[in-house]
């Protein structure tokens, strides 16, 4: 596709409830990120993948946070036993080092409310 | 740990000023800096991007600026259009271990009235 796409765009949550948030990055981008964004706030780093490797999740706030990308393109960010502390915005964004810039490009997030 | 701060939090002007926008960071050491758009309900859209050897980039109405050694960054706007409403964030890259990491600060939410 031309950009990035992020799916569902809303999703609402009972807590204790497990989500799955996908996101489709550029096609060839090596690099995939995830961040949360609560509300008022800038995105917050979660996790990095480099094709299907994840090399950094330092981000990831607890245990209840996974993040996969089996073959290198499409990736899902878990839930799992939502809490309301989780409710934000959930972007993905994909870059495609090397390449000088490390430039970013963010799809459109899925918003997540817990209730 | 990086810090990124922005100011102003909000602003509100008339059409046509001319707007500064401004970010600061604690830890000079970053590979470059990322200015973005963020519209309500939207992703982020990239702005200009500044290599931390270079000290401004331009498009548009837009220039952005880049002093390293002091660890701030400013945003013009020139002639600003109600178009121009959003929030707009900064972003700084550092390496963190397999690739470079932004941290950004919260923003300047932008309210342009005709």
């Amino acid at each position: 596709g031309a950009g990035v796409s992020q799916s569902p765009r809303y999703k609402v949550a009972k807590r204790g409830q497990d989500v799955a948030l996908r996101c489709d990055p550029i096609s060839g981008h090596v690099s995939l990120f995830w961040y949360q964004q609560a509300l008022g706030q800038g995105p917050e780093f979660l996790t990095y993948f480099q094709n299907e490797a994840q090399l950094d999740k330092s981000g990831l706030p607890s245990d209840r946070f996974f993040a996969e990308r089996p073959e290198g393109s499409v990736s899902t960010l878990k839930i799992q036993r939502t809490q309301q502390e989780d409710s934000a915005v959930y972007l993905c964004a994909s870059s495609f080092p090397p390449g000088d810039t490390y430039e970013q490009y963010f799809g459109p997030g899925t918003r997540l409310t817990v209730t | 740990k990086q810090e990124v701060t922005q100011i102003p939090a909000a602003l509100s002007v008339p059409e046509g000023e001319n707007l500064v926008l401004n970010c600061s960071f604690t830890d000079s050491a970053i590979y470059n800096l990322q200015w973005f758009r963020q519209d309500p309900g939207k992703g982020l859209t990239s702005l200009l991007l500044i290599q931390s050897s270079q000290r401004e980039q331009t498009s548009g109405r837009l220039n952005a600026s880049l002093d390293k050694s002091s660890g701030r960054s400013t945003l013009y706007i020139a002639a600003s259009q109600p178009g121009d409403s959003a929030t707009y964030l900064c972003a700084v890259n550092l390496w963190g271990g397999g690739s470079y990491i932004p941290t950004f600060g919260r923003g300047t939410s932008l309210i342009v009235h005709p």
